[in-house]
């Protein structure tokens, strides 16, 4: 079946401006979670849905970061005004519920903040 | 707080050595361990998960909560084993918390 899915998988923008990432998970996984990938930083957790609700967003750098989740299932990253410390690729995962479960990851969307 | 570290962030061997890749944690809770793997030009994706107890692709980790360690271990790599490679501990609400990676080198 299909895997995640994430889109754009390419963004360059301008500093100052707004930007949305999607994600479309796994039909059926309740869980969803947004991660950054960025030179010296590794991977880095952002924000967790259970459904559509997010139990743990204590990953979010700032207030220019949010989420949302619709439906149980396509999840929307919004950056505000973004800086050139934005630039990364946001990873977007999804499992079923409980305990060591396999996250399955998108592709991802490189972000480039000029 | 949760932490995870692979103090290697490059590895090299040769086919058919042996490899070991470090992973060491901290965390005051259980922990659940995982091993993800990313070839060139695809997605992260899991590679095992000690609670599983499994081998994949000849690989095996063990956890030892004496040394707080899931160290990842090969006894003989080939070539396409070459990726990099995170230690992940799942923590509160099933998040992970990864490892800097080790990018590992598989030399003919």
């Amino acid at each position: 079946g299909a895997g995640v899915s994430q889109s754009p998988s390419n963004k360059v923008t301008e500093k100052g401006k707004d930007v949305e990432l999607r994600c479309d998970p796994i039909s059926g996984h309740t869980a969803l979670y947004w991660y950054r990938q960025s030179l010296g930083q590794g991977l880095e957790f952002l924000i967790y849905f259970q459904g559509n609700s997010a139990p743990d967003k204590s990953g979010l750098p700032s207030d220019r970061f949010s989420a949302e989740r619709t439906g149980g299932s396509v999840s929307t990253l919004t950056i505000q005004r973004t800086q050139q410390e934005d630039s990364a690729v946001y990873l977007c995962a999804s499992s079923l519920s409980g305990r060591a479960r396999t996250q399955y990851f998108g592709p991802g969307t490189r972000l480039t903040v000029l | 707080a949760q932490r995870v570290t692979q103090p290697e962030k490059l590895l090299s061997v040769f086919k058919g050595a042996p490899v070991e890749l470090k992973c060491n944690y901290s965390y005051s809770g259980s922990p659940e361990l995982f091993w993800y793997v990313q070839y060139s030009r695809q997605r992260l994706q899991l590679l095992l998960r000690h609670i599983s107890r499994e081998s994949i692709k000849g690989f095996t980790a063990d956890l030892n909560k004496g040394e707080t360690s899931f160290h990842l271990k090969k006894p003989f790599a080939q070539e396409e084993d070459s990726a990099m490679y995170y230690c992940a501990l799942e923590t509160s609400g099933s998040r992970l918390t990864f490892g800097e990676g080790t990018q590992l080198t598989v030399n003919p």
